[in-house]
Parts: C-alpha cells; sequence; structure tokens
C-alpha cells in the first residue's frame, strides 16, 4: 500500500501570511501516462471535503490562485500565498496511483 | 451540477449491518464512477471502494474486503454501500463522492455524509 504523510500536522498562521503543508508519498506516483496522481483537499469545519487541486498543480473549478500545488515523484507541497479566515479545516493529500489513499491531515486554524 | 445526497443518520447493533443510500442527480448518473470514503469522527478519511454505475463492477480497499457490497440502482440514479458485521469501530461518518470524468480516480464532488453509530 502506499502510505502519505504530511507536515506538519497543525498549522496556525497570521492571516495574510503564506502558508505551506509538504505531501511525502512511500512510493512515485507517475503514472505510465505521464499523470501523477497526487491531489489536495480541504474539509472545512462540518463540511465533506472538497476539492483543491488535481494532478499535483491544477486548481479545481473555483478554486482562487492562492492554492499553489506543486513537486513530482514522491515530493509535494500545498502553499497558500496569503491565509484567508475562510482557509480553516483540514487539507489532505490523497493519491491514486495504486487505489486511493488520503495522508493523515493538516489542521490549519487562523492565529 | 452534480448534487448527491445521502441518507440520514443510522444507528446499529454490533453485529448487524447497514444500508447507506446516495442518490446523484444534475450529471448522467452512469458516466461517472462513485466512491465511498470514511471518517471516524475526529480522525481523518479512508477510502473504502469504487463502484462504476455503468456495470456495476466494484473495487474495495483491502481493509474491507468481504464486509463491504457497493451497488446501484440505474432507475433511480443512486448508489448503495453495505457494510455488515458492524462493530465500534465503524461508528463513522460515510461520504459518497463522485468521481472526475476522466480516466483517473479522484472525487471531485462529495455528498454530505451518513452518520453511522454502532452500539449496544
Amino acid at each position: 500500500d502506499i502510505v502519505l504523510t504530511q507536515t506538519p500536522l497543525y498549522l496556525s498562521v497570521t492571516p495574510g501570511q503564506p502558508a505551506s503543508i509538504s505531501c511525502k508519498s512511500s512510493q512515485s506516483l507517475l503514472y505510465s501516462d505521464g499523470k501523477t496522481n497526487l491531489y489536495w483537499y480541504l474539509q472545512k469545519p462540518g463540511q465533506s471535503p472538497q476539492l483543491l487541486i488535481y494532478e499535483v498543480s491544477s486548481r479545481f473549478y473555483g478554486v482562487p490562485d492562492r492554492f499553489t500545488g506543486s513537486g513530482s515523484g514522491t515530493d509535494f507541497t500545498l502553499k497558500i500565498s496569503r491565509v484567508e479566515a475562510d482557509d480553516v479545516g483540514v487539507y489532505y493529500c490523497m493519491q491514486s496511483r495504486h487505489l486511493l489513499t488520503f495522508g493523515p491531515g493538516t489542521k490549519v486554524d487562523i492565529k | 451540477q452534480a448534487q448527491l445526497v445521502q441518507a440520514g443518520a443510522e444507528v446499529k447493533k454490533p453485529g448487524a449491518s447497514v444500508k447507506v443510500s446516495c442518490k446523484a442527480s444534475g450529471y448522467t448518473f452512469t458516466s461517472y464512477y462513485m466512491h465511498w470514503v470514511r471518517q471516524v469522527p475526529g480522525q481523518g478519511l479512508e477510502w473504502m471502494g469504487i463502484i462504476d454505475p455503468n456495470g456495476g463492477r466494484a473495487t474495495y480497499a483491502q481493509n474491507f474486503q468481504g464486509r463491504v457490497t457497493m451497488t446501484r440502482d440505474t432507475s433511480t440514479s443512486t448508489v448503495y454501500m453495505e457494510l455488515t458485521s458492524l462493530r465500534s469501530e465503524d461508528t463513522a461518518v460515510y461520504y459518497c463522492a463522485r468521481n472526475d470524468y476522466g480516466g483517473n480516480w479522484f472525487p471531485d464532488s462529495w455528498g454530505q455524509g451518513t452518520l453511522v453509530t454502532v452500539s449496544s
């Protein structure tokens, strides 16, 4: 099974400041079609998860450009350029290179 | 606009089974695979499996093999997830989530979740 680890597990950010979350995979997530099967979701308090980033770096519909995904192979990063109050919640990376697994989540709140 | 509406909360006794429904609307039901993901209270997301509503074929996560069955009813655009031999550790919110249209597996739209409580 592919295991995803996220760091940090908790992040407290001042509004307007940047934030960065790392996701590392136990195996390469590059697929034979050239795509890399790494995704980012945000679960806001009391809500269902929502897709932010697909295939490492593509923003889903309506996702602000403050969110940027990057990385390759086994190392990936989600960056928020300027955190807003609406960004609080738990961020999960997810892989689908082999079935699906989620990272443990990174809880982000506002200072 | 895809909409996934799940059934209300359930309370079950240990050893029983639960069948959770997820009714889809706003898109062609048979064109998009559907995932089931669960979340134990206060914990992370755990993928349970995926079903192709077109043919009904399902793939299950190893952790649930033998205990989970995913089915669909194309006449009502509804998918179901049945989990048997329930134990207290199965107390969780169960989400259905539509897969993206392309070939890769990743949910792009989620139901509101169904809380299943297993308690004697």
